[in-house]
């Protein structure tokens, strides 16, 4: 079975401060591709990273880094000196053998002045 | 940039009434997928077509039915709504899966349906 657990459904912090969303992930492919997405007030999906199972080297997209440990099954999305904007729900997402993606259940960021 | 349009960001529908949600992406892409999003559930997909008039059931297709006559285009039906349809839903485009590759997802703005 493929799944895809945000086990943090809500996260408040206020700006500047460092925050990291969690995703743990299952199946049982070698091959899978793993995704993370946002969706701010406006209500798009917005994709963030694409990562294969493949490559398992950190990211780091200016004030976003992701973490892929895949001894884990974890692939965690962190974001450094927190704005305001960052506020949305952030969907971590799996894709193995199949176009189709596995969302999880989402976790909401509000991110305080 | 790729671009998916939903015909509709709020819908008020009554229950009975036939609802058609359309969906149009400009970019070619093959796939093209219906998701609704309901708190605390997450995305669940609904459809999701691979070519013109292909289609394949998702994880919760009861109540719903597809159509893609145009490749651009992915029309969600409600052919009867009831009250539990009432959601988010998401539309989205994708290329076909290459070797050794999955591609993302690019959504629309969705649709806010409420069946009264």
């Amino acid at each position: 079975a493929q799944k895809v657990t945000q086990a943090q459904t809500e996260i408040s912090v206020v700006e500047k401060e460092d925050v990291t969303l969690d995703c743990v992930y299952e199946t049982r492919d070698t091959t899978y591709y793993l995704f993370w997405y946002k969706q701010p007030p406006s209500g798009e999906l917005v994709f963030l990273i694409r990562r294969n199972s493949f490559d398992e080297q950190n990211e780091i997209s200016g004030r976003y880094s992701w973490n892929f440990q895949k001894s884990t099954s974890s692939f965690n999305f962190t974001i450094t000196a927190s704005q305001v904007v960052d506020s949305a729900v952030y969907f971590c997402a799996l894709s193995a053998g199949t176009d189709k993606l596995i969302f999880g259940t989402g976790t909401r960021l509000q991110v305080f002045p | 940039d790729v671009k998916v349009t939903q015909s509709s960001r709020y819908l008020v529908k009554r229950t009975g009434e036939k609802v058609f949600l359309e969906c149009v992406q400009d970019m070619d892409h093959e796939n093209m997928f219906w998701y609704r999003q309901d708190p605390g559930l997450g995305l669940r997909l609904i459809y999701f077509s691979y070519d013109v008039k292909m289609k394949e059931k998702g994880d919760i297709p009861e109540g719903y039915s597809v159509s893609r006559e145009k490749k651009e285009r992915f029309s969600l039906i409600l052919e009867s709504a009831s009250t539990n349809q009432t959601s988010m839903y998401l539309c989205a485009s994708s290329p076909l899966t290459g070797a050794r590759r999955t591609y993302e997802q690019y959504f629309g703005p969705g649709t806010r349906l409420t069946v009264t």
